[in-house]
């Protein structure tokens, strides 16, 4: 069975970057059908799309976050990260890594137990 | 972006009742690409229905999916003890991705 794990910092400041990782086990980050990506859960703003990636490079990112975002997949540690520029204290939330099984259509079937990333100094 | 609204915010329901829930989507969704999720409190979200109406590998058939166009619904047909939750949709059908506010089914 797939399981996804995030890890990174909990905390950031302020204009810095935030980078987190999604180790994945159970599987394999080169199934071609497969893409890799990254959703945030906050109070104010429930849940919210960030992007997804391919590891042959596609990427579907936010039109909003566009901007900010770096995605990437490492298939030789089975694993695939996010980073986000400038962030501020609008981006504090759990991030949840996460896999699109189907090549047409951007649903998730697996998710990463999520990770709380606060920003603030 | 397309916005997603579900209804009611909360219900109150016991073991055994039959639940509908409700999303409505400000413009018609594309390819009626409408998945549905379920969120208990600590967990990530689990993917109940996809496609408006194809239910996941392992989904009991308890959980059914149905609508069209704009309006989607997600039947749960007899309410189990596991199944009280925050219950999500989500669009897929034009850029940006996008999630109702959540239904909370609570005894």
């Amino acid at each position: 069975q797939l399981h996804l794990q995030e890890s990174g910092p909990g905390l950031v400041k302020p204009s810095d970057t935030l980078s987190l990782t999604c180790t994945v086990s159970g599987g394999s980050t080169t199934i071609y059908t497969s893409l890799w990506g990254w959703i945030r859960q906050s109070p104010g703003k429930g849940l919210e799309w960030i992007g997804t990636n391919h590891y042959n490079g596609h990427t579907n990112y936010h039109p909003s976050l566009k901007s900010r975002i770096t995605m990437s997949v490492d298939t030789s540690r089975n694993q695939f990260s996010l980073k986000l520029t400038s962030v501020s204290a609008a981006d504090t939330a759990v991030y949840f890594c996460v896999r699109r099984p189907d090549f047409y259509g951007e649903y998730y079937d697996s998710w990463g137990q999520g990770i709380l990333v606060t920003v603030s100094s | 972006e397309i916005v997603l609204t579900q209804s009611p915010g909360t219900l109150s329901l016991s073991p055994g009742e039959r639940v509908t829930l409700s999303c409505r989507a400000s413009q018609s969704v594309s390819n009626n690409f409408l998945a549905w999720y379920q969120q208990k409190p600590g967990q990530s979200p689990r993917l109940l229905i996809s496609g408006a109406s194809n239910r996941a590998t392992g989904i009991p058939d308890k959980f059914s999916g149905s609508g069209s166009g704009t309006d989607f619904t997600l039947t749960i047909s007899r309410l189990d003890p596991e199944d009280f939750a925050v219950y999500y949709c989500q669009q897929y059908g034009s850029s940006p991705v996008t999630f109702g506010q959540g239904t909370t089914v609570e005894v």
